[in-house]
């Protein structure tokens, strides 16, 4: 059973425009969520995180909102860059588990 | 700083051969954990280590060993391949573990087993 699901498996946005890649989760005991940004060929590296204490966190470009009541995070990147094309990886994790647990990613492709 | 390297980037293995895995880091984070990605899947948690000396299964360890001898190493052992590992495994660590914390990934080892 997925605890984390991304059910986008790709999304296509033109250079400049607002991207929006979306996250939802089953397991009500996650308190901290994260956004992870993968090229081919390299290992993931964070982006931006949020804790279920709060509902919005930006860093720059980049913002995550959590809705806790529909179980649902989004990441928001304005504007969209040519380098913002990589897999994203939202993932999440309740306090004292062993490691993260991953949704399947979302394949990010920016337009010129 | 090199952070989290792996080796080998790439190995090809015939079924029934073992081999190790290699991973270490400089940063003198106490926690290292190895994950697998297949294809359409998400990263999953074959093992982890909170220390030297301490080990632990995480989601899908069988046929996996793993060793902490030291800080910064956490090698992964394939004893007897099986085309069902073929993936690629991503080293990851943490200055003391993955709750409310970030995990540093190593580039990846892309493993074929025949």
């Amino acid at each position: 059973d997925q605890q984390v699901k991304q059910n986008s498996p790709s999304l296509s946005v033109q250079e400049g425009r607002i991207s929006i890649l979306n996250c939802d989760y089953t397991n009500s005991m996650f308190d901290y969520f994260l956004w992870y940004k993968k090229y081919p060929a390299e290992g993931p590296t964070f982006l931006i995180s949020i804790s279920s204490i709060k509902d919005k966190n930006e860093d720059g470009r980049f913002t995550v909102f959590l809705n806790k009541s529909a179980k649902h995070l989004s990441l928001h990147i304005v504007p969209s860059q040519p380098g913002d094309s990589a897999v994203y990886f939202c993932a999440a994790i309740e306090g004292g588990a062993d490691g993260l647990t991953f949704g399947k990613g979302t394949h990010l492709i920016i337009q010129p | 700083n090199a952070g989290v390297t792996q080796t080998p980037k790439f190995q090809v293995l015939k079924t029934g051969q073992s081999m190790t895995l290699q991973c270490a880091q400089d940063m003198n984070h106490e926690y290292m954990s190895w994950y697998r990605q297949d294809p359409g899947m998400g990263l999953r948690l074959i093992h982890y280590s909170v220390g030297a000396g301490i080990t632990d299964q995480g989601e899908v360890p069988n046929g996996y060993n793993v060793s902490r001898s030291t800080t910064e190493d956490f090698p992964l052992r394939l004893l007897s391949a099986a085309p069902s590992q073929t993936s690629v495994y991503f080293c990851a660590s943490t200055p003391s573990g993955p709750t409310n914390e970030k995990l540093f990934f190593g580039s990846g080892t892309q493993l074929s087993v025949l």
